[in-house]
């Protein structure tokens, strides 16, 4: 029972470039979520999904885009990464559309922006 | 924007001592949900509170839902080097359709042996 994978796990880029953190989830869940954590910050909100075709911003939405093409898959994307943006992500998923608060993490995704 | 302040921020125990955590809020929320995060881990969730005055254990592990609704604290009970790791406390709101989680900062608990 996989839950819910993210990758990579790790990721070193340079200020400007690109990439897509990639998550996945088996549970069927529909609501989807991308937060990521700075220390001393908690966790922070970035994007969500209640379900395939809808997302919508959280707190810290700028810098990241992202889409939900199937109830399985998540991607969040950085179109120029920006040092501000280096941080642990997690994706979290819950099994109602709306958001009880009741989520189930991955393991998270370490990311540096030189 | 709603804050959470938690607190301690850190704490270091000796193994076999009772550990109290908690956390406030200016604003009243629906639901209390307290998660803890192994290092290099995703968070876990550990309890979920749903009615003010909510008093519910888990294991070695009780929280409670404030009479106000804008507080909830942890306690463990007689730790083990295993309990430690960052637990964060989380209040819910149900905003329209899609409802709005709040996360502390979370307080880093360390168990010596």
């Amino acid at each position: 029972n996989a839950g819910v994978t993210q990758t990579p796990k790790f990721q070193v880029l340079k200020t400007g470039q690109s990439m897509t953190l990639q998550c996945a989830q088996d549970m069927n869940h529909e609501y989807m979520s991308w937060y990521r954590q700075d220390p001393g910050m908690g966790l922070r909100l970035i994007h969500y999904s209640v379900g395939a075709g809808i997302t919508d911003q959280g707190e810290v939405p700028n810098g990241y885009n992202v889409s939900r093409s199937t109830t399985e898959d998540f991607p969040l994307r950085l179109l120029s990464a920006a040092p501000s943006q280096t941080s642990v992500y997690f994706c979290a998923s819950s099994t109602r559309q709306i958001n009880t608060g009741e989520l189930f993490f991955g393991e998270g995704s370490r990311l540096t922006v030189l | 924007g709603q804050q959470l302040n938690q607190s301690p921020q850190s704490m270091f125990i000796q193994e076999g001592e009772d550990v109290s955590m908690n956390c406030t809020s200016s604003s009243i929320f629906n639901t209390w949900l307290w998660y803890k995060q192994d290092p290099g881990e995703g968070p876990v969730l550990l309890i979920a509170l749903y009615k003010a005055g909510e008093l519910t254990s888990n294991g070695r592990l009780t929280a409670q839902f404030g009479i106000t609704r804008k507080d909830s604290f942890l306690n463990i009970s007689a730790s083990i080097p295993s309990d430690v790791g960052i637990y964060f406390c989380a209040g819910q709101n149900y905003g329209g359709s899609q409802g709005n989680l709040i996360f502390g900062k979370g307080t880093k608990l360390s168990v010596k042996p």
